[in-house]
């Protein structure tokens, strides 16, 4: 059963932690993307990686962290220096840029 | 950066009716995809027409792109109350990675 998992589905942290969330995908595509969505918007890209062990930044990169080290998964951090990171997060894998992306379940954080 | 524009923010119809959903853009594209998303949910493709394409049809869904206009629209014939869902337009440049706009949300009302 071919997809692309997020976990966990809600994650409530306190101010200060640093939090990661996690992203697997079965579907042996090379890129693969995090997504930040707050309430009434669009998408605004974190980071993005369309190879094992590359990534670059996204239009809203600060206080994030991705690692790449598997073609399966790419993790982000949500550090402390983010200074809003209450939101809804996606992430979502492609065969490469420009064709369609599918989309993980989401993670909702809530800091407080 | 925000490429594709949704218009209108927000549409209420009658199950059964037609939705209509209009999307434009600004610099020049290679293709330009529908996506779909439940509430609380992760994003759904629903279809993707080239920029050689002008029209492209999906059971109820048809899309049309108009590169000279600079839009594209997406079309639901006969509406269901499980249509009711945000949709977003995404644009992709040459080489490069989609762009979303901020969506449209569609109620359904049975």
């Amino acid at each position: 059963d071919g997809g692309i998992t997020q976990s966990p589905k809600y994650l409530f942290r306190k101010e200060g932690q640093n939090v990661t969330l996690s992203c697997e995908q079965n579907l042996n595509h090379d890129a693969m993307y995090w997504y930040r969505q707050d309430p009434g918007q669009g998408l605004r890209l974190i980071y993005y990686s369309q190879i094992v062990n590359d990534f670059q930044k996204g239009d809203i990169a600060e206080g994030y962290s991705v690692s790449r080290e598997k073609k399966e998964s790419f993790p982000l951090t949500v550090t402390s220096a983010q200074k809003n990171p209450t939101a809804f997060y996606l992430c979502a894998s492609s065969f490469a840029h420009g064709y369609e992306q599918y989309f993980g379940p989401g993670t909702r954080l809530t800091v407080t | 950066s925000q490429q594709g524009e949704e218009d209108p923010q927000a549409l209420s119809i009658q199950e059964g009716e037609n939705a209509t959903m209009n999307c434009s853009y600004k610099t020049s594209i290679n293709n330009l995809q529908w996506y779909r998303q439940n509430s609380g949910r992760g994003l759904v493709h629903l279809i993707l027409i080239r920029s050689n394409e002008r029209e492209k049809h999906s059971g109820r869904l048809r899309v049309t792109l108009d590169t000279s206009k600079k839009s594209s629209s997406l079309l639901i014939t006969a509406s269901r109350a499980a249509d009711t869902a945000s949709y977003f337009c995404a644009t992709a440049e040459a080489n490069s990675k989609l762009t979303f706009g901020k969506g449209i949300t569609l109620s359904v009302r049975p």
